[in-house]
């Protein structure tokens, strides 16, 4: 994809605070998103995803937000822990699945 | 429960040298599946995809290819690696459909001397 060759963003919280990571999707017909979690030395795993008919949709600590108008979509990580910390990667379902650059998400204890 | 492996987990190899990493699949028939390199701190780049036995799309010209001898099993192979080859390289399986969840196995680190 497009965002292979970019260096990721890091976002830096403390630990106990709330995190949120951006996404912005290119594919207005994409109707499926998943959240990916990649931890280091360790292939990407599932945490979350949503449909677009849909909103918002929760997990345990994790929120994912989708605004179609503006092809955004946000996890949030609420008392974000230490084991929180990895890259974290969206990905759209239009023909195929296709992942964003990636968000690295370090925690400060 | 389906789990999905790759071997080897690490491999140091010389310039010019063949190259075979191998994915399997368990608990799942038919499914889509999927080869990804990741260069460090980037993201995920789509090498090949195949959605059956013998069946491989091949998303980046390079001089790797795939091959899915059976149902669960894919291949990576390289003639004569160079040294861009080195990264992490990620299998990944879905259902047949292709638009849904991809499952991720643990990667192949790749080091080219």
């Amino acid at each position: 994809g497009e965002s292979v060759g970019l260096h990721l963003p890091t976002l830096s919280v403390q630990e106990g605070d709330n995190s949120i990571i951006n996404c912005a999707y290119s594919n207005s017909a994409s109707d499926y998103f998943i959240w990916y979690k990649q931890e280091s030395g360790k292939g990407p795993q599932f945490i979350i995803d949503i449909r677009s008919n849909m909103d918002k949709r929760q997990g345990q600590r994790v929120t994912v937000l989708l605004n179609k108008t503006v092809k955004h979509l946000s996890l949030q990580i609420a008392a974000t822990q230490p084991g929180d910390s990895a890259v974290y990667f969206c990905a759209e379902a239009g023909n195929m699945l296709t992942f964003g650059g990636g968000t690295r998400l370090m925690v400060k204890p | 429960s389906q789990t999905i492996h790759q071997w080897p987990a690490t491999l140091v190899q010389p310039v010019g040298s063949p190259l075979s990493l191998e994915c399997t699949v368990e608990g799942t028939s038919n499914p889509n599946l999927y080869w990804y390199r990741q260069a460090a701190g980037r993201g995920l780049q789509l090498l090949f995809y195949s959605v059956g036995i013998g069946q491989i799309s091949s998303e980046v010209p390079q001089n790797l290819s795939a091959s899915r001898p059976q149902d669960r099993q894919f291949i990576l192979s390289s003639k004569k690696l160079l040294l861009s080859d080195s990264g992490f390289y990620l299998c990944a399986w879905s259902t047949t459909s292709g638009k849904e969840t991809q499952y991720f196995g643990p990667g192949t680190r790749l080091l080219v001397l």
